[in-house]
């Protein structure tokens, strides 16, 4: 299947500093990336979906000048948490979908683990 | 408002055991319902269901989608302690994005 990579699988910053988490579809071209967040023992939570080219589409309640996404390329995602505060604390997890119709299966990355200080 | 609901919350069972799990979902313009399984990271592929009472199979583990009664229920047959993990359920819904809505999760804990 195909595969997805995020970096870095785990980060410690300061509050108030700012943290880049890039995905990266490995093996095919994603023209469309999504972004989740899981708080312990909760699901996942789709906060934004990140195509390549154009602006992300941020969920309700999810502030987009906190969390910049950026979709430069057909293999690359980023996600740059702004400003970040402890309740920003969370496991990120990207993924990516083929292009293709009908396809709706998305292939996840193995998450980054945010900590803030 | 569109939702995902999966029961148990939570399983415990001994090694051999056949478990089904079950997930109903309520999701505007519905397309279809997938299952993962997360262990330790990111959730892993096992199923997606479009049509409904057709069965899918992957060795032990099996699917089904009920679209009339808006339900899905996972079961796995002779479970080990490698199927211990949190079972995820998510609901395909709108446009061309094919964003997904998840629900909570059964964390299945299979004992030797």
């Amino acid at each position: 299947g195909a595969v997805v990579s995020q970096h870095p699988s785990r980060v410690i910053c300061k509050s108030g500093t700012s943290v880049k988490i890039e995905c990266r579809s490995l093996d095919f071209q994603a023209t469309t990336m999504f972004w989740y967040r899981q708080f312990p023992k909760q699901s996942l939570m789709l906060m934004a979906t990140s195509n390549e080219g154009s602006k992300a589409t941020y969920e309700q309640g999810v502030e987009k000048d906190k969390f910049l996404i950026n979709h430069a390329s057909l293999t690359l995602s980023t996600l740059t948490v702004t400003s970040a505060h402890p309740e920003d604390s969370s496991f990120y997890i990207c993924s990516a979908r083929e292009p293709g119709q009908g396809t709706y299966e998305q292939y996840f990355g193995p998450g980054t683990r945010l900590t803030v200080t | 408002e569109d939702k995902v609901v999966q029961s148990p919350l939570s399983l415990v069972v001994h090694e051999g055991d056949t478990v089904t799990l079950n997930c109903s979902y309520e999701v505007t313009n519905f397309r279809s319902l997938l299952w993962y399984k997360q262990e330790k990271k990111a959730p892993t592929f096992l199923f997606m269901l479009t049509s409904s009472g057709i069965e899918k199979k992957s060795g032990r583990l099996s699917s089904i989608l009920d679209k009339k009664e808006l339900f899905s229920i996972l079961n796995i047959t002779a479970t080990q302690t490698g199927d211990s993990a949190v079972y995820l359920c998510a609901g395909i819904y709108g446009g061309s994005q094919g964003n997904l809505i998840f629900g909570k999760g059964t964390k299945l804990s299979v004992k030797p």
